[in-house]
């Protein structure tokens, strides 16, 4: 079945310490996004790409970056920088070309600085 | 620039009551509109949008929502809640012309479904 895996579900980071969180799609999609869920703040968006080797910044970059060497893999590394890193984190895809961005999303992966 | 104002952060309904849950955008081209569904600690799963077609619009599980330019709004109903139902809910906006990258989300509303 096509979807989006994120990997692990659930992450502990020391402070100070850079940590990646994974995002796999088979859905042929061009382009991935990742968000980032606090409780009462909705999905806030860090990163996107709509293209392989490009990806643009979005509403909260500071402390976070990206890479898109591969269609179906967009991951995002936590850096240090990242002040209050803990959270929940979600990646979604959607297919370019659309007239709206229907967006799929995967499962998240919950981040704990300790 | 789009928004989105969800209004209630938290709705509680009885099962087998009417669930009505609220959206109001603000976007300066048409709009766009999705409904999101969140069960805890997992991802979000469309239950329906709005793509300038009909008004009214069908989902998944029962729900759906109108489309209402004059009032801004897209508000999501259930006729009759099921203990299922329970989750928490997301409105999102993005815009027809130009860059669709971007959606604009509500921060949520948390539906609590009392046997």
């Amino acid at each position: 079945d096509g979807g989006i895996t994120q990997s692990p579900k659930y992450l502990f980071r020391k402070e100070g310490q850079n940590v990646t969180l994974s995002c796999e799609q088979n859905l042929n999609h061009d382009a991935m996004y990742w968000y980032r869920q606090d409780p009462g703040q909705g999905l806030r968006l860090i990163y996107y790409s709509q293209i392989v080797n490009d990806f643009q910044k979005g509403d909260i970059a500071e402390g976070y970056s990206v890479s898109r060497e591969k269609k179906e893999s967009f991951p995002l590394t936590v850096t240090s920088a990242q002040k209050n890193p803990t959270a929940f984190y979600l990646c979604a895809s959607s297919k370019d070309g659309e007239k709206y961005n229907e967006q799929f999303f995967g499962p998240g992966t919950r981040l704990t600085v300790l | 620039a789009q928004s989105v104002t969800q209004l209630g952060s938290h709705v509680s309904v009885s099962e087998g009551a009417l669930v009505l849950l609220r959206c109001n955008y603000s976007s300066s081209v048409p709009p766009y509109l999705f409904w999101y569904v969140q069960y805890p600690n997992q991802g979000l799963q469309l239950l329906l949008k709005y793509t300038s077609a009909a008004t009214l619009v069908k989902g998944i599980n029962g729900f759906e929502a109108e489309f209402k330019k004059s009032e801004t709004s897209f508000h999501l109903t259930k006729p009759s809640a099921h203990m299922s139902d329970a989750a928490e809910y997301f409105c999102a906006v993005t815009g027809s012309g130009g860059s669709n990258y971007k959606l604009t989300f509500g921060k949520g509303t948390l539906l609590t479904v009392n046997p």
